[in-house]
């Protein structure tokens, strides 16, 4: 089967930076993604990795080690909307997305 | 430019009620998917499917049927709804770009079983 672990919450202070870390446990692994969910609305997808090393979109960073099955999102200059459950989740070669069950993030003045 | 709809938004059945959520898509994906989200749970599958006319089953499918016959639209029913099924559904559909399969969401369905 698939598993995913990661925090189930973490606080950090606006412009500050925060690291959320992922490992995961898969069959036919293809990619590692991150998304973005706001007081339960819909799911927005920010990064994703399928090689191993660092993939930069604006304020965001994600990272995959495939040897580790491990990654994270980084994620720099906090803002206050930033607070927001964040998820990753593994994509296999059958089509499969399974996501880890999310990581609270609460931005602090 | 509509994305993906789902309805209904909101429903409310008695234990023993069936009935199909509804989710259409306007942007030729392939890929669409079904979930549930429960406190503390994360996004559980339930199914997916890769192509019109295909169906497979995700992590928690039991209680759930699902059917892919038009490309933009993916059914979900419940055909004897239960207490624990009241969740927040939502669907997705994916294409794969630079080999990743990016998910854009519906809203949600928000499904109280008594």
């Amino acid at each position: 089967g698939q598993s995913l672990e990661q925090p189930s919450e973490v606080t950090a202070v606006e412009g500050a930076i925060v690291q959320i870390n992922c490992t995961y446990q898969t069959s036919g692994f293809y990619g590692l993604s991150w998304y973005q969910q706001h007081d339960g609305g819909a799911p927005t997808f920010l990064s994703y990795n399928a090689l191993d090393g660092l993939e930069e979109t604006g304020r965001f960073s994600s990272f995959l080690s495939r040897s580790d099955s491990y990654g994270y999102l980084l994620l720099q200059e906090l803002q206050m909307k930033d607070s927001a459950s964040y998820f990753c989740a593994v994509y296999n070669q059958g089509g499969k997305l399974i996501f880890g069950q999310g990581t609270e993030l609460s931005v602090k003045p | 430019n509509a994305g993906v709809t789902q309805t209904p938004k909101f429903r409310v059945l008695k234990t023993g009620q069936s009935m199909t959520l509804l989710c259409a898509q306007d942007m030729n994906h392939e890929y669409m998917y079904w979930y549930r989200q429960d406190p503390g749970m994360g996004l559980r599958l339930i199914h997916y499917s890769v192509g019109e006319g295909t169906t497979a089953k995700g992590e928690v499918p039991d209680g759930y049927n699902v059917s892919r016959l038009k490309k933009q639209n993916f059914l979900l029913g419940l055909e004897s709804a239960a207490p624990s099924q009241t969740s927040v559904y939502f669907c997705a559909s994916g294409r794969l770009n630079s080999g990743a399969n990016v998910l854009t969401f519906g809203a949600g369905s928000r499904l109280t079983v008594l």
